[in-house]
Parts: structure tokens; sequence; C-alpha cells
């Protein structure tokens, strides 16, 4: 069974970095077809892709939080790690993990399956 | 930016079908997705690769595709497709992936 937990902390002040964690199980991130991916939620609002990381570390970013985003993987732990510095309350969501599963020889690939998520909460 | 348009709400009677649109310029050229959310919940992938069902997700849910357009349909919808639906796809690169502002469909 495949399963993805994000964990982090809640609560976050204006300015501070943000570091989560997704702890991953039942693939490998040594897998040549899979990665992970974050994606985040404000309440009440549409998903966000934030960023992806694949098996060979090839890196990708939202074109409008590339500058305060970065994603690292530690195979030997089965995690994935997103950094987001400078927060504002405008970062306040759910901040999901969820593994990617490529489509061969394309670049496409899906969500599936979605960890529970983790709420952030920006404020002083 | 890439964006993908979905219409906000599509509301229909038990039994009756939902159809729910996501448009975008490279959707021709890049495979859509589609994903489920209740409230307090993760997406569920419901439709992967434009038409293909994930295993586990009923029949009633399918999807298609036509030029800047995708749809994802729900024949004999039930009371538990009430949710959020949303399309995913990518830029025409396939380097940013990039999700429509979803849909609430609400089963009358």
């Amino acid at each position: 069974q495949v399963t993805l937990k994000e964990s982090g902390p809640v609560l976050v002040k204006p300015t501070e970095t943000l570091t989560l964690t997704c702890t991953v199980s039942g693939f490998s991130l040594s897998n040549a077809r899979m990665g992970v991916s974050w994606i985040r939620q404000p309440p009440g609002k549409a998903l966000e892709w934030l960023a992806h990381i694949f098996s060979n570390d090839e890196k990708s970013y939202s074109t409008s939080l590339k500058s305060r985003l970065t994603i690292s993987k530690d195979t030997s732990k089965s995690q994935v790690v997103l950094t987001m510095t400078n927060m504002d309350p405008v970062d306040t969501a759910t901040y999901y993990c969820a593994r990617n599963i490529a489509v061969a020889g394309t670049g496409e690939y899906w969500f599936d399956p979605w960890g529970q998520g983790t709420l952030v909460t920006v404020s002083s | 930016s890439y964006e993908l348009t979905q219409p906000p709400s599509v509301s229909v009677s038990p039994g009756q079908t939902a159809r729910i649109t996501c448009s975008g310029d490279a959707l021709p050229k890049q495979y859509a997705y589609w994903y489920q959310q209740k409230p307090g919940q993760a997406p569920v992938l419901v439709i992967y690769k434009d038409s293909e069902r994930p295993s586990g997700i009923p029949e009633r849910f399918s999807g298609s595709s036509s030029g800047t357009t995708v749809t994802l349909t729900i024949s004999g919808v039930q009371a538990e497709d009430e949710a959020d639906y949303y399309c995913q796809s990518a830029d025409s690169s396939a380097t940013y992936r990039v999700f429509g502002g979803g849909t609430k469909l609400t089963v009358l």
C-alpha cells in the first residue's frame, strides 16, 4: 500500500522559513517513473502545484514561487523536504505531498495518491 | 502563466448525467487529469491521461478530450459524488503543472 504523510509546523511567523517533510512508504524514491510533488490549498480555494522532484534529482518549481522554494530528497529515509522562505499570511494553506507517476518518454505525470495534508497557518 | 478554466459549479439531480468542462490552450498537446475532493479530505484521482480510469473508480466516471477542452462525465450521478472536481494538466513544454479553479458538483 502506497502512503505519504506530511509533517511540519502548524504555525509559523511572517518572514520565517517553512520546512515540510513528506515521508513515503510502499514505493521507492529511486524508482525511475516516480517522484513526489508538493501542492497547497488555501482555505476555501483551489489547488496550487508548488514543486516536484524525481529519482534522477530532476526538479521543477512553480514560476510564481520559484525564488522562495527548495525541494530535496533523502532516498535512504524515504523523505522529500520542501522549504519555503519569507512566509506571509497569504501562504496559510493545507500543504499536500503526492506521488508522481510518469508517462514514459513524455515528461508528463499525474498525482496518485495524496497525503492527508497538513494545515500551516502564518500569523504573528 | 498558463491557466485551466472550469465552471465554478454544476448541479444535477440523482441519476442524471453531470458534465464538467476544463479549457486550456495546451490541452491538445498535454494530457488532462481529474481529481475529486470531498470536504476535509485529500483529492483522489478519478481520471488520468484524458480518459483512463484508475482501478477502484466507478465506471460511471469517464473522461474525454476535444481540442482545447476536456470533459469529465459522471453518468447516473449519486449523492456520494457531490464534491469539488479539479482538472490538472501541464504547460506546453511539460515543465509546470497547473490546476483548474475547481468545480463544485451539487447533487440536488
